[in-house]
Formats: C-alpha cells, sequence, structure tokens
C-alpha cells in the first residue's frame, strides 16, 4: 500500500472549515483514499473514503485531486468534538489481493480552538 | 458505539504472566482484526482473522496468539509479559459484503504490566 504524509498537527478555529491535507504521491490506480479520526484513546472512526471523485457525506467531504496524487479533508464547520488524530491511509480494495486490514500512520492532530 | 464489544475495559498484570483479551464483533460481521497502540508506536497492525482463518498478519510477536471461534469472538493471547506491552489492544470488524474499508473498532482493552 502506498505511503501517505501528513502534516503532525494543525489547529482550527471554532466553527470554520478544518482543510486536513494529506499526500500519496505513489498511489496506484486501485487505491482508495480513506480517512479515520482517534478521538482520545477511543477506537478509530471511519469518516470517508474515494477512489478518483470527490465524496461528501454527513461528516465530511473528501476532494482527491485529478492526478491523486494529494487529497484534502473538510470538516465544514468544526466544533471543538472534532478534536481528534486524523489518519489518512490508502489501501486497496478486498478483493485485490488484500485482507482489508488498514495500515495506520502518524496522523494529524486537530485541535479546534474556541 | 460500534457494536464491538472488548472486555475487558482495563488489565494490570505483572511481568512474565500472560493474558487473554476477547472481542465480539459486530452482529454478523465476520472479520476480525486486532491492534496495538503504544505511546511511542501508534496504531499497530497485528493480525487479522476472517470467519476462523487467519487472513493476514502483521507485527505482531511470536508470544502473542490469536484464535476467531465458530461464534465469530475473538481472543487475543499475551504471554510472558514484557513491559513494553503496555498498550492499547484494539479489535475491530468489517461488513460482509461489498467492501467499503470501514472498520468499526471497539473501545479497546488498556494493559498495563507492571
Amino acid at each position: 500500500d502506498a505511503k501517505t504524509t501528513q502534516p503532525p498537527s494543525m489547529d482550527c478555529a471554532e466553527g470554520r472549515a478544518a482543510n486536513l491535507p494529506c499526500n500519496h504521491s505513489t498511489i496506484s490506480g486501485n487505491e482508495y483514499v480513506y480517512w479515520y479520526r482517534q478521538i482520545h484513546s477511543q477506537g478509530p472512526q471511519y469518516i470517508i473514503h474515494g477512489l478518483k471523485n470527490n465524496e461528501t457525506n454527513e461528516m465530511a467531504s473528501l476532494i482527491i485531486t485529478e492526478d491523486r496524487k494529494s487529497s484534502t479533508l473538510i470538516l465544514p464547520h468544526a466544533t471543538l468534538r472534532d478534536t481528534a488524530v486524523y489518519y489518512c491511509i490508502v489501501r486497496v480494495g478486498v478483493g485485490s489481493g488484500n485482507t482489508g486490514k488498514l495500515i495506520f500512520g502518524q496522523g494529524t492532530t486537530l485541535q479546534v480552538k474556541p | 458505539d460500534s457494536g464491538v464489544t472488548q472486555t475487558p475495559k482495563h488489565l494490570i498484570t505483572a511481568t512474565g504472566q500472560r493474558v487473554t483479551l476477547r472481542c465480539s464483533p459486530r452482529s454478523g460481521d465476520l472479520s476480525v482484526y486486532w491492534y496495538q497502540q503504544s505511546l511511542d508506536q501508534g496504531l499497530q497492525f497485528l493480525i487479522h482473522y476472517y470467519n476462523g482463518e487467519e487472513r493476514a498478519k502483521g507485527n505482531i510477536l511470536e508470544r502473542f496468539s490469536a484464535q476467531q471461534f465458530p461464534d465469530l469472538h475473538s481472543e487475543l493471547n499475551l504471554s510472558s509479559l514484557e513491559l513494553g506491552d503496555s498498550a492499547l489492544y484494539f479489535c475491530a470488524s468489517s461488513a460482509r459484503g461489498p467492501d467499503t474499508g470501514e472498520l468499526f473498532f471497539g473501545e479497546g482493552s488498556r494493559l498495563t504490566v507492571l
């Protein structure tokens, strides 16, 4: 699976959009981009994933560049409860020789401030 | 609540001892993943079981073993414990059907080795 690079930490003002970048310049054509977050030692929580197109759900939006070498997770109106470590993971889909396991990097610690 | 249940939530033991961590996946989920999270190592993938069979092995020590039972619950056995085994151990499950990359994590078992 391709390696990802994320900034170690970011701050965001409450109520503003939080834009979390991820670089995955060695991504292959069959690899998806997944985002998870972990709030203070709780179990990680799935946020969103995508392959090529931009995706949006009730939690966030995922913007993937046309060359797929980077992506941005957007939390449109960050709240204090969004303070967490955010992980960007690249992985092939299950059935492409992959078991479904996720390999977590160090992630970005997002601090939402009042 | 992810639907994944882990017991015990906290465990304190001594070096050289053996412990068993238990995981009940969400109802109907066939896959169980184990992860270890220590302060200096981040979230490390240990092992993946699918419907009773081992599917992938990560950075799991030889002193550790796991199994998945016919009722789909899983146990992670840690033996000859060392101080460095102190960590949060997470279990996750994933749904049957098309892969979405969504793993459902439990709240973890915190192991302290003294």
